[in-house]
């Protein structure tokens, strides 16, 4: 089965400095990939998601990368503010979408 | 926005006791999915239900656990004779599973303790 690795456990960051959380996956069939910010207590939501078939996408301070090769994605969140902090889970997902396979969770610290 | 609702927020529930965990999906949407997340832990698959029948389910996912859907709106988790290491948040999803429309939505979780 597909096992997803994501590091660094923890991030801590100052205030409008940029941020990466860097994903791995094992199996060559996945091809969706999302991303879900937690907030404390509260459910993951989706932030941004990229397919196999697009190498970056972006959506203002937030952009993803894909490189299927190597099989790795990748968060980039530039000008963090203190509300970007949450834990940030990545995701992996195959072509039928019956089930995603999480990463074990970045918590993400700005600090003002 | 539509959103999946999960009711209850919160269960306790003594060793041994079946628990009902519902769940109500957004109305349109084709896979409904159970997760669960240990206290400061990844999520973790448990099942995901397509057309009324299980689709994929997870290890996890022993004779314990079973998933219905009683009528067209809800979708239950049922966990027979807990134990306390089923302790965790458990989250309910359901995707539309268009070939543009893949999130998953997630529920705001039942938290439930075994005691």
């Amino acid at each position: 089965g597909e096992n997803v690795e994501q590091h660094p456990s923890t991030l801590s960051v100052q205030e409008g400095d940029s941020a990466v959380i860097k994903c791995t996956y094992s199996d060559s069939a996945s091809n969706y990939f999302p991303w879900y910010k937690q907030e404390l207590g509260k459910r993951p939501q989706l932030i941004i998601d990229i397919r196999s078939n697009v190498g970056e996408k972006k959506d203002q301070r937030i952009a993803v990368t894909l490189n299927k090769t190597a099989k790795h994605f990748s968060l980039h969140i530039t000008e963090t503010q203190p509300e970007d902090s949450a834990v940030y889970f990545c995701a992996a997902s195959g072509y039928n979408f019956n089930k995603f396979y999480f990463g074990s969770g970045t918590k993400l610290n700005v600090k003002p | 926005e539509p959103e999946v609702t999960q009711t209850p927020s919160h269960q306790v529930t003594q060793m041994g006791q079946e628990v009902i965990l519902r769940c109500v999906p957004i109305s349109n949407h084709l896979y409904f999915y159970w997760y669960r997340q240990i206290l400061g832990q990844k999520v973790e698959f448990l099942v995901s239900f397509y057309n009324n029948e299980i689709s994929e389910k997870s290890e996890i996912f022993d004779d314990q656990f079973s998933v219905e859907r009683p009528d067209g709106s809800n979708f239950t988790l049922k966990i027979r004779s807990t134990k306390l290491e089923d302790s965790a948040m458990y989250f309910c999803a359901s995707s539309e599973m268009g070939e543009s429309n893949t999130e998953a939505f997630f529920g705001q979780g039942t938290r439930l303790t075994v005691v």
